[in-house]
């Protein structure tokens, strides 16, 4: 298993340009996460989704929207890509009650 | 609601020093407790577990008891290794819902 994946590694993004970042995970677990953290901070829940077609709002979902269209992607969507989102995003699955994570994709917005 | 409160770092140690990073938690019900450890450049990866009171999680060295009566899940090592340096975060699982709670997180340095 290749557990989850995220891609971009990196991204540079210029201020009102958009962005998706791709997760996907191959171990069928049904419930998926994005958070973000920003440097030297702990990690805020932006959305979550408990299966295919249902999402749900975390504690930051202002500026970013989501879609579970199968069980394996959970693609977190930037419209306007302000300098506020610049941190490192995480997604996750969750099983049996522990997370798995994904490698982090470090976002830039100047 | 579920809280999780953990001591604010960064802890500097020196090599073979004896760890802990405190926690404390606030949850209805019976919820699980985790330590996930993030080392630099990388993503969260889960350290320990324990699902009910009494329980102690163990890996790598680290240990912790979920403690019902005091609500506490400290991290323990009796001697940690300058490759232990990285951010600590204590979380638990409420069984009531679809979300893990995180701690703020501890930084751990250790210097050889």
């Amino acid at each position: 298993n290749a557990g989850v994946t995220q891609t971009p590694k990196f991204r540079i993004l210029k201020i009102g340009q958009s962005m998706t970042l791709q997760c996907a995970q191959d171990m069928n677990h049904n419930y998926m996460y994005w958070y973000r953290q920003d440097p030297g901070m702990g990690l805020k829940l932006i959305y979550y989704s408990v299966g295919a077609g249902i999402t749900d709002k975390g504690e930051v979902p202002n500026g970013y929207n989501v879609s579970r269209s199968t069980t394996e992607d959970f693609p977190l969507r930037l419209e306007l890509a302000a300098p506020s989102q610049t941190s490192v995003y995480f997604c996750a699955s969750l099983h049996r009650g522990e997370q798995y994570f994904g490698p982090g994709t470090r976002l830039t917005v100047t | 609601g579920d809280s999780v409160t953990q001591m604010e770092g960064p802890v500097t140690l020196s090599e073979e020093a004896f760890l802990t990073i405190n926690c404390t938690y606030t949850a209805t019900g019976y919820p699980s407790l985790f330590w996930y450890v993030q080392y630099p450049g990388e993503g969260l990866q889960l350290l320990l577990k324990a699902t009910k009171a009494d329980d102690k999680g163990s890996n790598k060295g680290f240990e912790a008891t979920y403690r019902k009566e005091t609500t506490s899940f400290h991290l323990e090592k009796g001697s940690v290794q300058v490759s232990d340096s990285a951010v600590y975060f204590c979380a638990l699982s409420s069984n009531r819902d679809d979300k893990i709670i995180f701690g703020k997180g501890t930084r751990l340095h250790i210097l050889p």
